[in-house]
């Protein structure tokens, strides 16, 4: 089992639709997630951590569920420029941080 | 604000050869990193510093990589002898602080072609 997991897609979705990516990881005593933003041929950016109440920032939606392990990231009304690879970390041992691979969304006119 | 610089931002060079790459830091943070991005891949730590230490180099191949960082503030990763399998885009990162709470803001990239 990878240490974290996400289906890397590609979600192709039109514009104003609704798109939820999970992200699974494998060490039960993680205590940090978040999700990082990365476009194309250009650095990760924090998009949004992830608290155990679960968080929203504007159209973005993260929850975390502890038991099942894993995190999800929902988008709202998805625009073009919401076309990037999604990309989940989780501190799996210590201060290390792990990313998963990514799920890439197009977000199509 | 300006944002953590490295260079080149692109390298090609011939397998068995040897290549270094330069990170400058935000002004002011004490950690950073160093991550190699495989195409298709999520970015994979190999150093991690806290000022001129060395926090985390688990996941350094130390027969062909190594990394310094004088001073507490630039640093530089480097590769030799080079094989094919190390073209990546290799990512320096830095964070005000160590620990896991901390956001970490990246560099634009080197992006390495080992033919």
């Amino acid at each position: 089992r990878k240490e974290v997991e996400q289906d890397p897609g590609p979600f192709n979705v039109p514009e104003g639709a609704t798109v939820a990516f999970n992200c699974t990881y494998s060490n039960s005593a993680s205590q940090s997630f978040f999700w990082y933003r990365q476009d194309c041929r250009k650095e990760p950016k924090l998009l949004m951590s992830v608290y155990s109440s679960g968080n929203e920032d504007g159209r973005f939606t993260a929850q975390l569920n502890r038991a099942s392990q894993y995190i999800s990231l929902l988008i709202r009304d998805s625009k073009l420029s919401d076309s990037a690879t999604y990309l989940c970390v989780v501190n799996l041992y210590g201060n290390k941080l792990v990313f998963g691979a990514g799920t890439i969304l197009r977000v199509k006119s | 604000e300006a944002g953590v610089a490295q260079s080149p931002r692109y390298k090609i060079i011939e397998k068995r050869q040897s290549v270094a790459f330069w990170c400058n830091p935000i002004s002011g943070h004490a950690t950073l990193y160093w991550y190699q991005q495989i195409l298709g891949q999520g970015p994979k730590l190999l150093i991690q510093f806290q000022n001129n230490g060395v926090v985390d180099d688990s996941q350094l191949p130390k027969d062909r990589f190594s990394a310094e960082r004088l001073k507490g503030v630039d640093s530089t990763l480097k590769i030799q002898p080079a094989k094919l399998e190390d073209s990546a885009v290799y990512l320096c990162a830095s964070s005000q602080l160590a620990g896991i709470s901390y956001e970490q803001y990246f560099g634009p990239g080197t992006r390495l072609t080992v033919t």
